[in-house]
């Protein structure tokens, strides 16, 4: 049962313009998102989060967007850079001992020149 | 600043060897351990994690095993390698003793089992 889905497994963006990145997820106790940027070889590195009391969280060009009804989170990336380009998770958590992460599949963005 | 090593950084092994990778932290003190493993062309998945000295929590059945001897140290295992045990293997750490749930990862072990 995947509890955190990345339905696009990847994304075409031209520099400058908006990139959106979704993630679904199933389990409703989860009350912490993240997404998390991947160059290949290396491990994830953090990006951003938000808190299941809000809607929003920005930073920078950075933008996570939260709907609970929905169960759906995004990224908005504004404006995309070629040094954007690599593999998205987003990734879930809900109040435990372990405080453990559940991730999806992934997204690879790629933005062009 | 936290810091994670691992090592080593790329191991190509025969099936039915033994393994064993290797994760150190610095800069922090009592944290949670994570083992991730990235399959080719795959998401991220949580094998391991451990939330104190000889504490070992198990995400999914394999033969795979975890150990921490140490606090700062985190240690994946095998007996026997499969093909399927190929991947690109990741050590994390929850950083913060506030509620915030980010992680923190290493740069990564790439097994490549022949």
């Amino acid at each position: 049962d995947q509890q955190v889905k990345q339905n696009s497994p990847s994304l075409s963006v031209q520099e400058g313009r908006i990139s959106i990145l979704n993630c679904d997820y199933t389990n409703s106790m989860f009350d912490y998102f993240l997404w998390y940027k991947k160059y290949p070889a290396e491990g994830p590195t953090f990006l951003i989060s938000i808190s299941s009391i809000k809607d929003k969280n920005e930073d920078g060009r950075f933008t996570v967007f939260l709907n609970k009804s929905a169960k759906h989170l995004s990224l908005h990336i504004v404006p995309s850079q070629p040094g954007d380009s690599a593999v998205y998770f987003c990734a879930a958590s809900k109040g435990n001992a372990g405080n453990m992460l559940t991730f999806g599949g992934g997204t690879r963005l790629m933005v062009k020149p | 600043s936290q810091t994670i090593h691992q090592w080593p950084a790329t191991l190509v092994q025969p099936v039915g060897s033994p393994l064993s990778l290797e994760c150190t932290v610095e800069g922090t003190s009592n944290p949670n351990l994570y083992w991730y493993r990235q399959a080719a062309g795959r998401g991220l998945q949580l094998l391991f994690y451990s939330v104190g000295i000889g504490q070992i929590s198990s995400e999914v059945p394999q033969n795979l095993s975890a150990s921490r001897p140490q606090d700062r140290q985190f240690i994946l295992s095998s007996k026997k390698l499969l093909l399927s045990d190929s991947g690109f293997y990741l050590c994390a750490l929850r950083g913060g003793a506030g509620g915030n749930n980010e992680q923190f990862f290493g740069p990564g072990t790439r097994l490549t089992v022949l």
